[in-house]
């Protein structure tokens, strides 16, 4: 069965500072996709980024940077001099089960509260 | 491009009181539908999902039905809702490639009375 782990329920940091959150995950296939999402308080859940299981680059955009590493099945996300509207709840998904019928399914893990204060 | 429309946005109903809930997908086509819920706190839980016009699959057993008329209409209903039934409702889409990321609407929350 798959599974990721967020083991951050809650950070707080200060404006600029920079800040990782950790996203572990667990598959039997070899063929997988890992996804970032935030959701702001407004409830819609925004697409970050995609990275498939054969891809350990790490990526980085503007402020953002990913850290994929598949010896130790994690999929990291670093927020570079964080600002407040950075805050929000952010999700690691894992992709990879094929639902009955076709399709796909995402496990989600279960979200770290990000808190940025002035 | 691509948007995704999820209606409505706020909801109070009371117990045993029937619900609706559409999602509209646009700038695309056969997508992959797909209902979440997510109760307080933050799990999201995979209620329903579509892989095709009236092909619907249930991933837990509820008080919730969900349709799919058209190709990019999905709608999740109820015929009477419980007080388990409040939470914060997402639609999602995603195209047919296995590496597709699903693009999910603003939700529908919805407090039961």
């Amino acid at each position: 069965a798959q599974k990721v782990t967020q083991a951050q329920t809650e950070i707080s940091v200060v404006e600029k500072e920079d800040v990782t959150l950790d996203c572990v995950y667990e598959t039997r296939d070899t063929t997988y996709y890992l996804f970032w999402y935030k959701q702001p308080p407004s409830g819609e859940l925004v697409f970050l980024i995609r990275r498939n299981s054969f891809d350990e680059q790490n990526e980085i955009s503007g402020r953002y940077s990913w850290n994929f590493q598949k010896s130790t099945s994690s999929f990291n996300f670093t927020i570079t001099a964080s600002q407040v509207v950075d805050s929000a709840v952010y999700f690691c998904a894992l992709s990879g089960f094929i639902l009955t019928g076709g399709g796909n399914k995402l496990t989600f893990g279960t979200g770290t509260q990000l808190k940025v204060e002035l | 491009s691509q948007t995704i429309h999820q209606w409505p946005a706020t909801l109070v109903q009371p117990v045993g009181s029937p619900l609706s809930l559409e999602c509209t997908v646009e700038g695309t086509s056969n997508p992959n539908l797909y209902w979440y819920r997510q109760a307080a706190g933050r799990g999201l839980q995979l209620l329903f999902y579509s892989v095709g016009i009236g092909q619907i699959s249930s991933e837990v057993p509820q008080n919730l039905s969900a349709s799919r008329p058209q190709d990019r209409q999905f709608i999740l209903s109820s015929k009477k809702l419980l007080l388990s039934d409040s939470g914060f409702y997402l639609c999602a889409w995603r195209g047919q490639g296995f590496d597709e990321p699903q693009h999910f609407g603003d939700g529908t929350r919805l407090s039961i009375l």
